[in-house]
């Protein structure tokens, strides 16, 4: 069965060092999704490409996070700098794109980030 | 905007009982609803989905009908085990966005 793909799996950094998270979605699926999910919270929603197009990142902290996918395939989360904040486990999942968040979104394993 | 509102763990219950877990939701017209489940360090997987009124989704035990009338997605399973221990996600899907739930951590004791 096809997975979405996330590396690496733990993350542990200084604050006001950059970071950087991969995440390959399954063959097939347009749109991708990056969410952060806080202990003990539900994901909340960070950025959402549709192809190579970055649909929504309303949610997205410019100043410090990024967000690309260069040749609608896989895609790549940056913080810089990190702050103590930034803590928590990132999401990656992945869609067909059909009607939406309507769609089932298939996650990854995620990468849990520790920010010292 | 579209908000999830699912019952507060944690839930503790021993083995073979029954469990619900309420959920409800607002949302603008017709949205996809979900749960998930998460397992301690790992991401969300996709338990069951209905997409509308009515409709029931079901998986391994697990059922959930859309009600439509009262905004509901109730999970429902008949008979818990040990290995049914983990963090479980109720999610509103509509054309903009995936909203989620805060989860409600579960415990099945031998």
């Amino acid at each position: 069965e096809a997975e979405v793909a996330q590396s690496p799996r733990y993350k542990i950094t200084e604050k006001s060092q950059a970071v950087a998270f991969w995440c390959d979605p399954i063959s097939g699926h347009a749109t991708l999704y990056w969410y952060r999910q806080i202990l003990g919270q539900g994901p909340e929603l960070l950025v959402q490409f549709q192809d190579e197009s970055v649909v929504d990142d309303s949610q997205l902290p410019k100043d410090r996070f990024s967000a690309e996918r260069l040749k609608g395939v896989d895609s790549t989360l940056k913080i810089q700098p990190a702050e103590l904040g930034d803590s928590a486990m990132y999401l990656c999942a992945s869609s067909l794109p059909g009607q939406g968040a309507r769609e089932t979104q298939y996650f990854g394993p995620g990468t849990r980030l520790l920010v010292l | 905007g579209n908000s999830v509102t699912q019952m507060e763990g944690p839930v503790t219950l021993s083995e073979e009982a029954f469990l619900t877990i309420n959920c409800t939701y607002t949302a603008t017209g017709y949205p996809s609803l979900f749960w998930y489940v998460q397992y301690p360090g790992e991401g969300l997987q996709l338990l069951l989905k209905a997409t509308k009124a009515d409709d029931k989704g079901s998986n391994k035990g697990f059922e959930a009908t859309y009600r439509k009338e009262t905004t509901s997605f109730h999970l429902e399973k008949g008979s818990v085990q040990v290995s049914d221990s983990a963090v479980y996600f109720c999610a509103s899907g509509s054309a903009r966005q995936l909203t989620f739930g805060s989860g409600t951590q579960l415990t099945v004791l031998p």
